[in-house]
């Protein structure tokens, strides 16, 4: 079986600061791990993913991830965050058709 | 450009109602899924369909039922809605995990239903 822990249900952040959210993961096979990003009322859009390689992912408006199989985590990084990154943000990792997701972290960006 | 279509953007049913959630794609699809999307629990899958008129179970599907027809359609109904059956549902769509490189093949999002039971 396969779990995904997010471990901050929102994170409050000044525009401009860097931002860490973080995911951890638990499976018994091969890690495929992901992030998604939902903006205010639409449908989630894949940020970045995880598949071999290179275990630093970097994806889609400036954001990059490390995955750290020691640590069995995921975590999202932004070296300066904008208004209009203030999304909700889900980790998730997927077996065959199958995807497991975090519980999400809200992520606010002040002016 | 691929485009997972969701029938209603907000739905109010009443406690008992009978109520259906469309999902259409346009991508040729096999595999179309129904999540359910609640504060602090993230998405659960409620139902996954792999072809027309296949289906599996997800994790939560209590209280729910699909129906797929047409390749492209996905369908959750609901038999006799109540108030915990208010939420966010998204439907997605994506190839068979076989046909993808490392077995894998993304999934893509529909814009979401919001559904009120009161």
């Amino acid at each position: 079986a396969q779990s995904v822990t997010q471990l901050d249900s929102q994170v409050p952040v000044f525009e401009e600061a860097p931002v860490e959210l973080r995911c951890n993961y638990s499976s018994s096979v091969s890690v495929y791990l992901f992030w998604y990003v939902q903006y205010p009322n639409q449908g989630l859009q894949l940020l970045l993913k995880y598949l071999s390689g290179s275990t630093l992912v970097k994806g889609i408006n400036g954001f990059e991830a490390e995955f750290n199989k020691s640590q069995t985590s995921f975590h999202l990084r932004k070296p300066s965050v904008h208004i209009s990154d203030t999304a909700e943000y889900f980790c998730a990792v997927i077996s065959g058709n199958m995807l497991t997701f975090g519980g999400g972290t809200r992520l606010m960006v002040k002016p | 450009d691929v485009k997972v279509t969701q029938s209603s953007r907000y739905l109010v049913k009443r406690t008992g109602e009978k109520v259906f959630l469309e999902c259409v794609q346009d991508m040729d699809h096999e595999n179309m899924f129904w999540y359910r999307q609640d504060p602090g629990l993230g998405l659960r899958l409620i139902y996954f369909s792999y072809d027309v008129k296949m289906k599996e179970k997800g994790d939560i599907p209590e209280g729910y039922s699909v129906s797929r027809e047409k390749k492209e359609r996905f369908s959750l109904i609901l038999e006799s809605a109540s108030t915990n059956q208010t939420s966010m549902y998204l439907c997605a769509s994506s190839l068979p995990a076989g046909t993808g490189t490392f077995g894998y093949n993304e999934q893509f999002f529909g814009p979401g239903t919001r559904l009120t039971v009161l």
